[in-house]
């Protein structure tokens, strides 16, 4: 089945730098990568995805990469804020996701003032 | 608020007693879901409804697991005989059906389990 490995584990930061998540995914077969954020006590929530019919995606100061033939998709925060401190997942699926939605194992990343 | 409500948010038991989770997607969204998330990892999924109908269940859901959507609205999961590695955050999540363009997850806030 479907694996996602996620690196790295926990990322630190100084405010203002740029922060990158980078994920493998092992089923060719995937076509669709969101990433969530999960601040502490809440749920996971949709910050970004895309298509494997896309190589890049931009909303503001985040922006997802795409290599389907590497089988990797990577996570870029640019212009770090101490908001963006939380676990951020990355997550794979065949279809447009739901339970067929494989997450990592999720990075820590710590925003330094 | 429209979003996705679980209760109650934390639950602390002994070992071999029972306990019961509920969900109330949103409203308009006939998929439910739940995932069950360990310290540490993310969300690995355990089941799932369209409608009331269960539609779907990972081999994580043991016998001592059981979910219900009797109406197709709110969700139950019940843990009967609590053991102290099912000491996790049980995630409830919604989707319409079909999920759309978008793919995207609709996660409740959790309930977390501790099992003494």
């Amino acid at each position: 089945g479907e694996n996602v490995e996620q690196h790295p584990s926990t990322l630190s930061v100084q405010e203002g730098d740029s922060a990158v998540i980078k994920c493998t995914y092992s089923d060719s077969a995937s076509n669709y990568f969101p990433w969530y954020k999960q601040e502490l006590g809440k749920g996971p929530q949709l910050i970004i995805d895309i298509r494997s019919n896309v190589g890049e995606k931009k909303d503001q100061r985040i922006a997802v990469t795409l290599n389907k033939t590497a089988k990797h998709f990577s996570l870029h925060i640019t212009e770090t804020q101490p908001e963006d401190s939380a676990v951020y997942f990355c997550a794979a699926s065949k279809g447009t996701g739901g339970f067929k939605t494989i997450f990592g194992a999720g990075t820590r990343l710590f925003v330094k003032a | 608020d429209t979003g996705v409500s679980q209760n109650p948010r934390h639950k602390i038991t002994k070992r071999g007693q029972n306990v019961t989770f509920r969900c109330d997607p949103i409203s308009e969204h006939n998929r439910l879901y739940w995932y069950r998330q360990t310290l540490g990892q993310g969300p690995e999924f355990l089941t799932y409804f369209q409608n009331e109908a269960q539609l779907e269940k990972s081999r994580l859901l043991s016998d001592r697991f059981s979910a219900e959507r009797p109406k197709g609205s709110f969700s139950t999961l019940e843990i009967q005989r609590t053991e102290q590695g099912d000491s996790a955050m049980y995630l409830c999540a919604s989707t319409p059906s079909p999920t759309g363009v978008n793919g995207e997850l609709f996660f409740g806030e959790g309930s977390r389990l501790t099992v003494l």
